[in-house]
């Protein structure tokens, strides 16, 4: 059955402690990607990563990094330099050319 | 730089009414466009995409029309369900001027859709 899975579902963090978050996929898709969703403002691009051991920022990536040693996985590292971090966060995969992103079923993450 | 406006929410309407959400864009280049559905605690799926000017996309009862004149892409279906009751995104494929090959997308801020019985 193939797909995206993130894990795990929710996650609690104290603040100044680093955290990743896991996104693994089986589609055989070249390209992932890293979103973060907030109440209000939609999707916004963290990081991607159109081939294994290469990786682009987004719009908004200050505060986060991402590895792509493999081309199945794609985590992602929210570290303590990241003000905000309590959020929902998105995993995408695509195939190649213009093909349409599929997305797995998120991470919520809360820092107290 | 590309964006998405549309609509905002919460939109409530009862069961077999009209439904129409409202987006438009501002893009460099030639755009695809995409309607994406995300129901509580899930992530998104694509709903539909147009790929060029005058496309209409569709699936599940729900259309939209790409509109180059009006750089619009609004979302509509004749009868809605309780079923139907997500929050949809729409969204444009930053491909640049030249339409290469990535798949960044742009997303609207989501328009939430209630559906009382």
């Amino acid at each position: 059955d193939g797909g995206i899975t993130q894990s795990p579902k929710y996650l609690f963090r104290k603040e100044g402690q680093n955290v990743t978050l896991s996104c693994e996929q089986n589609l055989n898709h070249d390209a992932m990607y890293w979103y973060r969703q907030d109440p209000g403002q939609g999707l916004r691009l963290i990081y991607y990563s159109q081939i294994v051991n290469d990786f682009q920022k987004g719009d908004i990536a200050e505060g986060y990094s991402v590895s792509r040693e493999k081309k199945e996985s794609f985590p992602l590292t929210v570290t303590s330099a990241q003000k905000n971090p309590t959020a929902f966060y998105l995993c995408a995969t695509s195939g190649q050319g213009n093909s349409p992103l599929h997305f797995g079923n998120g991470t919520r993450l809360t820092v107290t | 730089g590309n964006s998405v406006t549309q609509m905002e929410g919460p939109v409530t309407l009862s069961e077999e009414a009209f439904l129409t959400i409202n987006c438009t864009y501002t893009a460099t280049g030639y755009p695809s466009l995409f309607w994406y559905v995300q129901y509580p605690g899930e992530g998104l799926q694509l709903l539909l995409k147009a790929t060029k000017a005058d496309d209409k996309g569709s699936n599940k009862g729900f259309e939209a029309t790409y509109r180059k004149e009006t750089t619009s892409f609004h979302l509509e279906k004749g009868s809605v369900q309780v079923s139907d009751s997500a929050v949809y995104f729409c969204a444009l494929s930053d491909s640049g001027l030249y339409g290469g090959a990535t798949n960044k997308l742009i997303f609207g801020t989501g328009t939430l859709l209630a559906v009382q019985p």
